[in-house]
This record gives C-alpha cells, sequence and structure tokens, in this order.
C-alpha cells in the first residue's frame, strides 16, 4: 500500500460544484503539503500544515480551504469549483528533523477536471 | 523575490552523460533538491544539496555552489527510464522551510 493515499484519484466535475480530495498518509510525517500542478507550471503550493493546528496559506490558496483532521489526514476543498482550478492535486508529507530537510513524499496524485 | 531557471528541454542518447543547470534567487536559501516526474506520475526526490559541493547517489549527482545561486544535476550512463521531467526546488530558510518548484526539464532519453 501507497504511504501517502489520496482520493478520488480523477474527478470530473461541474462549474459550481463543491469538491473535496483527500488525502491520508501512514509515514507518521507532522507536515501535509497541497500542490498544484499545471501543464508547464510546475508544482505551486496551495497549502501546508505543520500539525493539526497548524495551517497556512501557500502561494495560490485563493479558491481553496483545507482541513487537517488528524495528524494522517489532510483534506482540500474547493467550495465552488472553477474551470481554472482543473489541474492535477498532489499532496505530500515531509519530517524534516528525522530526514533530509529538501525530501517531500507525494501522493500519486488526483487529477480534477472541471466542465 | 524569487527566481527559478532551468532548461525546458534536454534530449541525450543511452549511455550518455547529461546536465541540468539550475540557477535560482531566493530569499532566505536554505538548500537545494531535485526531483523527478514521470509522465502522469507522482514527484520523487532524487538528491539535497544543503553545502557547497557535489552529492552522489548512484548515477546521479547534484552540486551546489551558494555563492552563484547555481545548480546542477548530473545524471550518468543514461537509460531510456531516465526519460521524465525534472525539477530542481529551492528551499527557504525558516520554520517553514518551503520548497519552490521551477517548470521543470523534460529529458528525452533516445536509443
Amino acid at each position: 500500500d501507497a504511504d501517502v493515499t489520496q482520493t478520488p484519484r480523477n474527478r470530473i466535475t461541474k462549474t459550481g460544484k463543491r469538491i473535496m480530495l483527500e488525502c491520508s498518509q501512514t509515514k507518521g510525517h507532522d507536515r501535509m503539503y497541497w500542490y498544484r500542478q499545471d501543464p508547464g507550471l510546475g508544482l505551486r503550493l496551495i497549502y501546508y500544515s505543520f500539525d493539526v493546528k497548524d495551517i497556512n496559506k501557500g502561494e495560490i490558496s485563493d479558491g481553496y480551504s483545507v482541513s487537517r483532521q488528524a495528524q494522517a489526514k489532510f483534506s482540500l476543498s474547493l467550495e465552488s469549483a472553477i474551470p481554472n482550478q482543473t489541474a492535477l492535486y498532489f499532496c505530500a508529507t515531509s519530517a524534516p528533523t528525522s530526514g533530509s530537510p529538501g525530501e517531500l513524499f507525494f501522493g500519486e496524485g488526483s487529477r480534477l477536471t472541471v466542465l | 523575490g524569487q527566481s527559478l531557471e532551468q532548461p525546458s528541454e534536454v534530449t541525450a542518447v543511452e549511455g550518455a552523460i547529461v546536465q541540468i543547470n539550475c540557477t535560482y534567487q531566493t530569499s532566505g536559501f536554505y538548500g537545494l533538491s531535485w526531483y523527478q516526474q514521470h509522465d502522469g506520475g507522482a514527484p520523487t526526490f532524487l538528491s539535497y544539496n544543503g553545502l557547497d559541493g557535489l552529492e552522489e547517489t548512484g548515477r546521479f549527482s547534484s552540486f551546489l555552489s551558494r555563492s552563484d545561486s547555481y545548480g546542477y544535476l548530473l545524471l550518468q550512463e543514461l537509460q531510456m527510464k531516465d526519460s521524465a521531467s525534472y525539477f530542481c526546488a529551492p528551499i527557504s530558510s525558516g520554520s517553514a522551510r518551503q520548497l519552490t518548484f521551477g517548470s521543470g526539464t523534460q529529458l528525452t532519453v533516445l536509443p
């Protein structure tokens, strides 16, 4: 089983719908992240969390919200999806104090299409 | 401000050596990571440089020069499976230790 699991892996929805992407991890890491990847634009950070009570905005948080339900679970919500939120979304975890400072562990991604 | 530059595409043949350069401008620079991503797949960590110099991990090596705000990833004995996108990711200092990913370099390995 994957250490970082994202659900759903693929989702097609319509403009205005509420969407939740879920991420769970078995690595025991405190830090969790949500990234978005668009073709040719690399990965951009949406939100990150250092523990259940510590949630921070990344560079492109507008239109998104998150919830850290437990150390192992970090969800990303799009309250009212719009077509330019069509992208590949990645969840990641890290433990910089016990591993390499620059090492993130990524899930397999959730491909979201907003029509 | 922050900026990041790496070539968009590199092509090489099997067995060759290829170098992917990365220049960055990062406030409070802490270190530089490299990631590999195959089409449609998850990015995977390759290496991290916190100090100047060369880090070697099998066929891959990564170099950092803090004074030049420059790094590179060196791939030796190229194999077809090395065809992928490669991202350099500078890390900012402070408690956040955030990684900034560039647009990546698409490496194509030809037979």
